[in-house]
């Protein structure tokens, strides 16, 4: 199994503050045939399901702000939050779907200072 | 817009069954790949099963292999995860999610509101 490491497990920022969430996968999540890379991050408040912020490691999906980018390639990821607004205090996860079992990191919890 | 409904979760004695489901709209059902994922109480999300577009392709994670069944009626636009042998583990907020490959192999770009499963004695 592709075990996904976040780091850190949490952090408290101020508003307008840049934020970056680690990722790193195991093994590679670079598929070579087509160059993308298997690798999503999500967005979780409580009492909410998970919301899809970018997939292939960079693509922002439709309506999510600029203010959140993807970087990274192979096994290594972030996830970078520019300018932290209060709406954006929730739990992150990033996620692999290179091959299964389907994996996810063990999430980063993002609180205001 | 796109809309996952789950429904069939509650509270089971270990060892009994449980079927879930999930009832889909917005999009083009029989088109996509589907997944169930769960959310343990104090712990992160855990993928638990996909199938395919056309029902053909079924992939489990281990600790549910010959336990969990899903399934799909895409004349319905329902998806279906039949738990039997329920563990206290197997406890958590099930979560349906739509991928919209056939073959369920990118990532999960839509999730219903979940349904809670509680495994207790």
């Amino acid at each position: 199994d592709i075990v996904m490491t976040q780091s850190p497990d949490s952090l408290a920022v101020s508003l307008g503050e840049r934020v970056t969430i680690n990722c790193k996968s195991s093994q590679s999540v670079l598929y070579s045939s087509n160059d993308n890379n298997y690798l999503s991050w999500y967005q979780q408040k409580p009492g909410q399901p998970p919301k899809l912020l970018i997939s292939w490691a960079s693509t922002r999906e439709s309506g999510v702000p600029d203010r959140f980018s993807g970087s990274g390639s192979g096994t290594d990821f972030a996830l970078t939050i520019s300018n932290l607004q209060a709406e954006d205090v929730a739990l992150y996860y990033c996620h692999q779907y290179y091959t299964t079992p389907l994996t996810f990191g063990g999430g980063t919890k993002v609180e205001l200072k | 817009q796109v809309h996952l409904v789950e429904s069939g979760g509650g509270v089971v004695q270990p060892g009994r069954s449980l079927r879930l489901s999930c009832v889909a709209s917005g999009f083009n059902f029989s088109n996509c790949g589907l997944h169930w994922v769960r959310l343990a109480p104090g712990k992160g999300l855990e993928w638990v099963a996909l199938i395919s577009s056309d029902g053909t392709n079924e992939y489990y994670t281990d600790s549910v292999k010959g336990r969990f069944t899903i399934s799909r009626d895409n004349s319905n636009n329902t998806l279906s995860l039949e738990m039997s042998s329920l563990r206290v583990e197997d406890t958590g907020v099930y979560y349906c999610a739509k991928d919209p490959s056939p073959s369920g192999d990118t990532t999960l770009d839509s999730w219903g509101q979940g349904t809670l499963v509680t495994v207790s004695s």
